[in-house]
């Protein structure tokens, strides 16, 4: 089974500033995707951003950029000008295959703090 | 667009009791899920479904059934309820699998 680290489990950044939240994942495939879903308050799961493992370009998404490093199996998540509405738990995930279809494995998150 | 529709979103039940939570999607997708979310574990799969009457074990399956009569929905039972079972659920679903988008969670209190 795939698994998903994230090593920060709460992070803090200045709002309008930038920060880039960690993600390491392993697996012995070469096509895959990885996602970043966002959690606010609500608890409502919200994607921020996916990347296909065999585009070489690294997704963006306005202010949320990706930075993804296959040979070393990374996929940090960097968020530029931080806004109060970034808050939230960020979960980094790997799509796995199954006998049927695919499954998402998810890390254990990082709380993001924006501070005014 | 309705998308994922979970019910009950809060429910308090005590040990021991059957409970369950209804899954309803609008997009006509092939593929939906079950997961908890659990302090520390992130999201975790339970069951999960590529269509009508096909349904398969997660990562952890114990004290839960699902069926999937109708490609539109997926209840999740749990038997006999435990505390252990206190959890966040969420109902997912996916048309290729490549992205997958969620319900808004049922938050279930064991007693």
């Amino acid at each position: 089974a795939q698994t998903v680290t994230q090593s920060q489990p709460e992070m803090s950044v200045q709002e309008a500033e930038t920060v880039t939240l960690s993600c390491t994942y392993d697996t012995s495939e070469s096509d895959y995707y990885l996602f970043w879903y966002k959690q606010p308050p609500s608890r409502q799961m919200i994607l921020v951003i996916r990347q296909e493992a065999y585009k070489q370009q690294n997704a963006t998404e306005n202010r949320f950029s990706v930075n993804f490093q296959k040979a070393a199996k990374s996929f940090s998540l960097k968020i530029s000008d931080s806004q109060l509405g970034d808050a939230a738990m960020y979960f980094c995930a790997y799509k796995e295959k199954m006998e049927y279809g695919n499954k998402l494995v998810f890390g254990a998150g990082t709380i993001l703090r924006v501070k005014s | 667009d309705a998308g994922i529709t979970q019910s009950p979103r809060y429910k308090i039940t005590e040990t021991g009791r059957q409970v369950t939570l209804m899954c309803h999607q609008t997009w006509s997708h092939s593929y939906m899920f079950w997961y908890r979310q659990d302090l520390g574990h992130g999201l975790r799969l339970i069951y999960y479904s590529a269509a009508a009457d096909i349904t398969d074990k997660g990562e952890v399956p114990d004290g839960y059934v699902v069926s999937r009569s109708k490609t539109e929905n997926f209840p999740l039972t749990l038997e006999s309820a435990t505390r252990s079972q206190t959890s966040v659920y969420f109902c997912a679903s996916s048309s290729s699998g490549n992205t997958i988008y969620f319900g808004e969670g049922s938050w279930l209190t064991v007693v």
